[in-house]
């Protein structure tokens, strides 16, 4: 399979405990982004990145979440001191350069206690 | 306000008719998507337009720039067609997409 890949995809935790999620996007594609989105509700962009620069990040990113890309393949997003609020669908996708479609992974949940 | 709102929110129809999702949206964009979320969370990206038409098997993505307003079709509709339906918009400026809420569309047999 040659899609967008995210592990795990169900991650439950307690509050106060820290989570890590990776994503791996097509293999070719430059540019990465993550998106929230909670029930109900349309996905929320959070960060991009083009290669290994981080070139934007929501104000919803709070000083609790970090975004990596160290490669410029593979990124992670890890949520520190887990919230209830923190529950949700993270999305990531991916996009090549010469076109700004795209390619989105099956989402990890996580469901914090 | 949000930035890009669709409707109807929730559509319920029979198999057959004929389906039309709107999207507005009130700033300035480079494209237009239009995306198909199935339960359990996974997107498809369905069209990507930024002017015009586009045609895909039974479905049909419009976009007026100067009316900032695109539409979604479902022709013969399916149960299978069943799915939120989400209008989403690339910014002039930058790489985000700025969603619509979605529309759940439910084709009763």
């Amino acid at each position: 399979d040659t899609g967008v890949s995210q592990d795990p995809r169900h991650k439950i935790t307690k509050r106060g405990q820290n989570v890590t999620f990776r994503c791996d996007p097509i293999s070719e594609h430059n540019r990465l982004y993550w998106y929230r989105q909670t029930l109900g509700q349309g996905p929320e962009f959070l960060t991009y990145f083009q290669n290994e620069a981080q070139l934007e990040k929501s104000r919803l990113l709070s000083d609790r979440f970090s975004a990596e890309r160290p490669k410029g393949s593979f990124s992670t997003l890890e949520i520190q001191r887990t919230e209830q609020g923190d529950s949700a669908m993270y999305l990531c996708a991916s996009s090549p350069s010469t076109s700004p479609e795209q390619f989105f992974g099956p989402g990890t949940r996580l469901t914090v206690l | 306000k949000n930035e890009v709102e669709q409707s109807p929110q929730n559509l319920t129809a029979q198999e057959g008719e004929f389906i039309t999702i709107n999207c507005s949206y009130s700033v300035g964009i480079s494209a237009l998507h239009w995306l198909q979320q199935h339960p359990g969370g996974g997107i498809v990206s369905l069209f990507m337009l930024s002017s015009g038409k586009k045609k895909h098997g039974r479905l049909i993505a419009t976009i007026n720039i100067q009316e900032k307003h695109s539409s979604l079709h479902i022709t013969a509709s399916h149960p299978r067609d069943s799915a939120v339906y989400i209008c989403a918009v690339r910014l002039s400026r930058n790489y985000q997409l700025i969603w619509g809420a979605g529309t759940k569309l439910i084709i009763k047999p």
